[in-house]
């Protein structure tokens, strides 16, 4: 069984300043790695996603998250963030080659600050 | 190119009471998977269908049921509903055996 462990529930950063967002998995197995987005009222977006090849994977709206499977992380980064990416933020498993649901973390609230 | 819609976007029912949502996958996939998010949490995986079968089931109990038509759209049953239902129910699509599902906005389902 696969499992997902964001380390903080809450991350306030400033307009500009950079930030990073940490998840660690469990697995026993390999897997992809997603990490998706949710605005207020809104249902998942995805950021973007490791599924074979480059550890450093680049996703939509600046983001970029590195895969390291000896530390079984995949944290998501940003180096200067808007008040617009204030959101809620999922990190996601699925075994590869296997069952097909993902499994979330917990998520982890972003607030971007004037 | 539409993506994944569902219906309706919000839904109050009472206790005991049977709910029904829809979700029309993305334009060319074929399998749909539902997903439970109850507040500060993140999804849970609750079915997911392909070729009109169910292939694969979350921890949720036989209250939880579902059906996907030939052209691939779905639908979630929830029967005697209970407080503990209400989240909001997201569906994702995509190509069978692939990665990365898509995501609609969800169905916001209370209990009262």
């Amino acid at each position: 069984a696969q499992s997902v462990t964001q380390l903080d529930s809450q991350v306030p950063v400033f307009e500009e300043a950079p930030v990073e967002l940490r998840c660690n998995y469990s697995s026993s197995v390999s897997v992809y790695l997603f990490w998706y987005v949710q605005y207020p009222n809104q249902g998942l977006q995805l950021l973007l996603k490791y599924l074979s090849g480059s550890t450093l994977v680049k996703g939509i709206n600046g983001f970029e998250a590195e895969f390291n499977k000896s530390q079984t992380s995949f944290h998501l980064r940003k180096p200067s963030v808007h008040i617009s990416d204030t959101a809620e933020y999922f990190c996601a498993v699925n075994p590869q080659g296997g069952s097909e649901k993902l499994v979330f973390g917990k998520g982890t609230k972003l607030t971007v600050n004037p | 190119d539409a993506g994944v819609t569902q219906s309706p976007t919000h839904l109050i029912k009472t206790r005991g009471q049977q709910v029904t949502l829809r979700c029309s996958p993305k334009s060319g996939h074929d399998t749909v998977s539902w997903y439970q998010q109850a507040l500060g949490q993140g999804p849970q995986f609750i079915f997911q269908y392909y070729e009109e079968e169910e292939r694969q089931r979350g921890n949720f109990p036989d209250r939880f049921s579902g059906h996907q038509f030939p052209n691939y759209s779905s639908e979630l049953n929830v029967n005697a509903l209970l407080l503990g239902d209400s989240a909001l129910y997201l569906c994702a699509s995509s190509f069978f055996g692939n990665q990365p599902q898509h995501f609609g906005d969800g169905t916001r389902l209370s209990i009262l």
